[in-house]
C-alpha cells in the first residue's frame, strides 16, 4: 500500500517565522500536488511538480519535489496569519489517475 | 463560472437509515472523484469516474457504498445502513484532461 507520511502534524508559529513542511513516501510518482484547506471547503490547488529537483515558487512558498521524485517540501517565509490551514500534498503513480492524500499538516500562524 | 457544488452541506441521520450525497461538477469536466475525510485527517478515495469508462470502485469501504453518475454529469454516492463509522465528510472533485482537481466544500454525515 502506497503511504504519503507528512510532518509535522501540527504546527502554530508566530507571524513572520519561516516554517517547511515535508512529504515523504518510499514511492516514485509520476506528479506530486500540494493543497490547502480552510474549515468548511474543499481542498484548494497550490502547486503541481513533475519533475525530479523540481523548484516552483508562489509568492511567500517554495514548493520542491525529490530528485528521486519519492519525496516533496513546502517552505513558506515569513508566515502570515492567512496562511493558517490545513495542507495536504497528494500524488499519483504513473499510468494511474487516483491520487493518494497525506496525513496533512494542520498550520496554525499567530498574528 | 460556477464551481464543484454538493448537497446537502450537512446531513444528521440515525444509525441503520440510508443517505444519498450528491455532487455537481464543472460543466465539461469528464473525470469526477469522491473522497472521505475524517476530522482533520487527509483523504481517503473512494470511487472514480471518467467519461463513459467503467467506474473505479477500488476504494469504497464496504458494499454499503455505491456511486453512480448520470449523463456523465451529476454524481450520487449512497450509504446504505449507515454506521457511526461512516460519520465524516465526503468531498467531491472534478477536473478536465488538465489534470487539476476542483473540490466542492464537501458533505458533512453524522451518523447518530
Amino acid at each position: 500500500t502506497q503511504l504519503l507520511e507528512q510532518s509535522p502534524q501540527f504546527l502554530s508559529i508566530q507571524e513572520g517565522e519561516n516554517l517547511t513542511v515535508y512529504c515523504n513516501s518510499s514511492s516514485v510518482f509520476s506528479s506530486l500536488q500540494w493543497y490547502r484547506q480552510e474549515p468548511g471547503e474543499g481542498p484548494v490547488l497550490l502547486v503541481t511538480v513533475v519533475t525530479g529537483g523540481e523548484v516552483k515558487k508562489l509568492k511567500r512558498l517554495t514548493f520542491q519535489f525529490g530528485d528521486a521524485r519519492k519525496d516533496s517540501s513546502l517552505h513558506i517565509t515569513a508566515a502570515q496569519p492567512g496562511d493558517t490551514g490545513l495542507y495536504l500534498c497528494a500524488a499519483r503513480s504513473s499510468g494511474t489517475y487516483k491520487y493518494i492524500f497525506g496525513t496533512g499538516t494542520r498550520l496554525k500562524v499567530l498574528a | 463560472g460556477a464551481g464543484v457544488s454538493q448537497s446537502p452541506s450537512n446531513k444528521v441521520t440515525e444509525k441503520g437509515k440510508d443517505v444519498e450525497l450528491r455532487c455537481d461538477p464543472i460543466s465539461g469536466h469528464t473525470a469526477l472523484y469522491w473522497y472521505r475525510q475524517s476530522l482533520g485527517q487527509g483523504l481517503e478515495f473512494l470511487i472514480y469516474f471518467q467519461g463513459n469508462s467503467a467506474p473505479d470502485k477500488s476504494g469504497l469501504p464496504s458494499d454499503r457504498f455505491s456511486a453512480e453518475r448520470t449523463g456523465g454529469s451529476v454524481s450520487t454516492l449512497t450509504i446504505q445502513r449507515t454506521q457511526q463509522e461512516d460519520s465524516a465528510v465526503y468531498l467531491c472533485a472534478s477536473s478536465s484532461l488538465r489534470d487539476t482537481q476542483y473540490f466542492g466544500p464537501g458533505t458533512r454525515l453524522t451518523v447518530l
